[in-house]
């Protein structure tokens, strides 16, 4: 099955400053790579997704990149603010039509932004 | 108002009691999935439905069960059998065929 390992699993940025995730892969076939938010006490919500046929995808902010032939993702947050700090997950799919994606995730990382 | 409800957010219970957690989602989606995350460590797939009255183990099934009689709707049953229940539960949906996963708020379940 699929093994998806992420790092670092605490990073430590002041605010204005990037921060960079990243996460590995096991399966070759997965095609579909999200990132998701957390804040304490709630559930993950999707911030950005990347498909295997794209390498690098960017909304305001946040942005991702995808190396198929290593294997690896990562996230990008520019110009980080003090409502960045959450946990981040990455999570990898092979996913297929008609059947439902199943996730794997990457084990997270505490991301704290500082003034 | 669209997305997934789950109830109750904090649930206490002593050991060897069943007990279910609910999740609805009005969202019109296929697919629905339970997630077990447990302190510094990702989200686990206990079970997931791609359709009412189907549903398949993921990773971690030992120890719980699940029922789809309706689209809207997946409870968990966590039942005597799970070893180490105390966690957080998360409840998911998506379309059909679509890799995108919409998350509830989740449950924390305590077991003592």
């Amino acid at each position: 099955g699929e093994n998806v390992e992420q790092h670092p699993s605490t990073l430590s940025v002041q605010e204005g400053d990037s921060a960079v995730i990243k996460c590995t892969y096991s399966d070759s076939a997965s095609n579909y790579f999200p990132w998701y938010k957390q804040e304490l006490g709630k559930g993950p919500q999707l911030i950005i997704d990347i498909r295997s046929n794209v390498g690098e995808k960017k909304d305001q902010r946040i942005a991702v990149t995808l190396n198929k032939t290593a294997k690896h993702f990562s996230l990008h947050i520019t110009e980080t603010q003090p409502e960045d700090s959450a946990v981040y997950f990455c999570a990898a799919t092979r996913g297929g039509t008609g059947t439902a994606s199943k996730l794997t995730f990457g084990t997270g990382t505490r991301l704290q932004v500082t003034l | 108002d669209g997305g997934i409800t789950q109830s109750p957010k904090y649930l206490f219970r002593k050991e060897g009691q069943n007990v279910t957690l609910s999740c609805e989602q009005n969202l019109n989606h296929d697919a629905m999935y339970w997630y077990r995350q447990d302190p510094g460590q990702g989200l686990r797939l206990i079970y997931y439905s791609q359709i009412v009255n189907d549903f398949q183990k993921g990773d971690i099934a030992e120890g719980y069960s699940v029922s789809r009689e309706k689209k809207e709707s997946f409870p968990l049953t966590v039942t005597s059998a799970q070893k180490n229940p105390t966690a957080f539960y998360l409840c998911a949906s998506s379309k059909l065929g679509s890799y995108e996963q919409y998350f509830g708020p989740g449950t924390r379940l305590t077991v003592t």
